[in-house]
């Protein structure tokens, strides 16, 4: 069974650092692409990039272009999703979802982690 | 970046009846190109269609996609009950890919 599963909802503090982790199971981490999804409260998704863990390959939305970081861990089978200094504007849900290529679907996701960014 | 507005936002429909959602682009999409999720509250989005006509595993044959160019739609022959939800187009053949705003279904 494909499995992406994603860790547990944050709260930090503006100008605070975070990684938040998708761990994916249930088929081979290295062929598929993992993408990241913003979706705002009560809004829409946004695609913020997309890995490779093959080879680290990552493309980014010029949205988001120097805005975060998406990176693997091939030895567990784990992408992250980091931020240096986060802002008010970045709380909301993140989703990771698989594909298999940048031009592909998403055919499964993650559950979601709520990231809480307030003062 | 290829802006994708879907329309109506909302839809208010009864059991049983037939819902044709649109997408339109900014620029044309390969129709091998457009995909259509379901999201349910609370829940992650879940892949409904790809390659603008493709039903992805599992998926009822209600729910059908069609379109070409820049106009594209998800029809659901007959609404169920748990149809009731958000719905969002994406188009991933141009760097970046890009969702729809999404269309919300109501079930009167």
């Amino acid at each position: 069974e494909v499995l992406l599963v994603q860790s547990g909802a944050e709260v930090r503090k503006p100008g605070e650092s975070l990684r938040i982790s998708c761990q994916v199971s249930g088929y081979s981490f290295t062929s598929y692409w993992i993408a990241w999804v913003r979706q705002m409260p009560g809004k829409g998704l946004e695609w913020m990039g997309i890995i490779y863990p093959g080879d680290s390959d990552t493309r980014y939305s010029p949205s988001f272009e120097g805005q975060v970081t998406i990176s693997v861990d091939r030895a567990i089978n784990t992408s992250y999703l980091h931020w240096s200094s986060l802002k008010a504007s970045d709380s909301a849900i993140y989703f990771c979802a698989r594909g298999l290529a940048v031009s592909a679907p998403s055919d499964y996701w993650g559950q979601g982690t709520l990231v809480t960014v307030s003062s | 970046e290829i802006l994708l507005t879907q329309s109506p936002g909302t839809l208010s429909l009864s059991a049983g009846e037939r819902a044709t959602l649109s997408c339109r682009a900014s620029q044309s999409v390969s129709s091998t190109y457009l995909a259509w999720y379901q999201q349910k509250p609370g829940q992650a989005p879940s892949l409904l269609i790809y390659g603008a006509s493709t039903r992805a595993a599992g998926v009822a044959d209600r729910f059908s996609g069609s379109g070409s160019g820049t106009d594209f739609s998800l029809t659901i022959s007959r609404l169920e009950p748990e149809d009731s939800v958000v719905y969002y187009c994406q188009q991933y053949g141009s760097s970046p890919p890009t969702f729809g705003g999404g269309t919300k279904v109501e079930i009167k």
